[in-house]
């Protein structure tokens, strides 16, 4: 089944610094989300880009789509030592059905250095 | 709203028993989605409900596993005999409406088959 890989697959920055997270995808999606997953804790919904979108801005967060390369990139601007977690992509693939469940990645674990 | 609820949040059990992990869905949501999380595989689809009916569970690892959704209120995972390989963190997500929208998850059952 078609699934987002995230690269990379670990980050280590510096509090303030700017941290990038890219994930690619195999087949023609809907839109691609990104998540947040804190240590021992659920998912947390952070953006979502649909196919006719190139980018989206929300806070801190800046996401890019380049549906030609079937690729995504998440930006986080100014990070903090909250930042600190588990980062995914997630993508809803265009099929016949019309609804199915949304794939995920391995996930980007960024840490950010105090 | 209280969230995506699950329970137990930690369960520890024998090879052999019988698991059952229960969801309650946010309020008005149409979608449920059950997933499983290992560090090996990452974030597996198992099952997905619409207005409580089963629309995909081709990631049902074998028939030992089995989810129903009685009401819109309440789902159930059981897994019957639990192996230590299902040891792994389950999450209960839902949506509103189409299932390529933001879903938003439970904290999780982790599971740990001994």
């Amino acid at each position: 089944s078609q699934q987002g890989e995230e690269d990379p697959q670990a980050l280590s920055i510096q509090e303030g610094e700017n941290a990038t997270m890219n994930c690619s995808y195999k087949t023609s999606i809907n839109n691609l989300q990104w998540y947040r997953q804190n240590s021992g804790r659920g998912l947390v919904h952070l953006i979502l880009i649909r196919s006719n979108e190139r980018e989206k801005h929300s806070g801190r967060l800046r996401v890019t789509l380049d549906t030609s390369k079937k690729s995504s990139s998440l930006l986080i601007t100014a990070s903090r030592a909250a930042d600190t977690a588990s980062y995914f992509c997630a993508t809803d693939p265009i099929s016949g059905g019309g609804a199915d469940g949304l794939t995920f990645g391995k996930g980007t674990h960024l840490i950010i250095q105090p | 709203d209280a969230g995506v609820i699950q329970s137990p949040r930690h369960e520890v059990t024998e090879m052999g028993q019988e698991v059952t992990l229960r969801c309650k869905p946010i309020s008005g949501h149409d979608y449920l989605f059950w997933y499983r999380q290992t560090m090996m595989r990452g974030l597996e689809l198992l099952i997905y409900f619409n207005n409580n009916v089963p629309i995909d569970d081709s990631g049902m690892p074998e028939d030992r596993f089995s989810a129903k959704m009685p009401n819109a209120s309440f789902s159930t995972l059981k897994i019957q005999p639990s192996e230590p390989r299902d040891s792994a963190v389950y999450f209960c997500a839902s949506s509103l409406q189409q299932g390529g929208n933001e879903q938003f998850f439970g904290p999780g059952t982790r599971l740990t088959v001994l």
